[in-house]
């Protein structure tokens, strides 16, 4: 069982580059997560998808782009990096999104990209 | 706005002794909370959930958490200490009506042998 694998396991990016990071889950949850934990910030939400096809903003969604083509998939695209997106990045999924559940959420192992 | 707070950066504990990692939170109407650990170079793990009811929660690894209405904290504890309980600790709310959780900064649990 591999739950939610993340790639790739980190990356050192020049400014203003585009970048994918890759996402997939083979729980067949509907609700997908991205996060960025920064030291003395804790995790915050960059984007979230309640079910294939739609997705919606964060707290910090600005300078990303994520897109939710089917139930496994959910990529999220850094259309020009800058230093600020320096982070570890986490993907998350849980079994459902309304709030009629609240079950937790699982997350991947990170990517830790670097922006110069 | 929903928010959670957790005071302390780091907490020091010798094995063997109670442990104990600080929340408090703020929310409007009924508060959906959580624990979940990060243990390095990893995702975090979740621990436990207090949705409603007993306002003591049992979790993973012997850990538990009480959820306290009148001071609006959920601390999370432990009797006994483990070595491999050293790692980093976040609380988190739901947010809004749906699963969108607020998380805490984190606190860095060290537990010496």
């Amino acid at each position: 069982i591999a739950g939610i694998t993340q790639a790739p396991t980190s990356q050192i990016l020049a400014a203003g580059r585009r970048m994918t990071l890759r996402c997939t889950q083979d729980m067949r949850h509907n609700a997908m997560y991205w996060y960025r934990q920064d030291l003395g910030l804790g995790l915050r939400l960059i984007h979230y998808s309640n079910t294939a096809g739609t997705t919606g903003k964060g707290e910090v969604p600005d300078g990303y782009s994520v897109s939710r083509a089917n139930t496994d998939d959910f990529p999220l695209t850094l259309a020009s990096a800058v230093p600020s997106q320096t982070s570890v990045y986490f993907c998350a999924s849980s079994v459902s999104y309304g709030s009629q559940g609240v079950d937790e959420q699982f997350f991947g192992p990170g990517t830790r990209l670097t922006v110069l | 706005a929903q928010s959670v707070a957790q005071p302390e950066d780091q907490v020091n504990v010798a094995e063997g002794n109670p442990l104990t990692v600080k929340c408090t939170y703020s929310v409007s109407g009924n508060p959906y909370l959580f624990w979940y650990v990060q243990y390095p170079n990893r995702g975090l793990q979740f621990l436990l959930k207090y949705i409603t009811g007993d306002n003591l929660v049992k979790g993973s690894y012997g850990f538990e958490a009480e959820f306290n209405k009148s001071q609006t904290s959920f601390h999370l504890k432990k009797p006994s200490a483990l070595v491999s309980d050293s790692a980093l600790y976040f609380c988190a709310v739901r947010r809004g009506g749906f699963q969108k959780l607020v998380f805490g900064t984190g606190t860095r649990l060290l537990v010496s042998p």
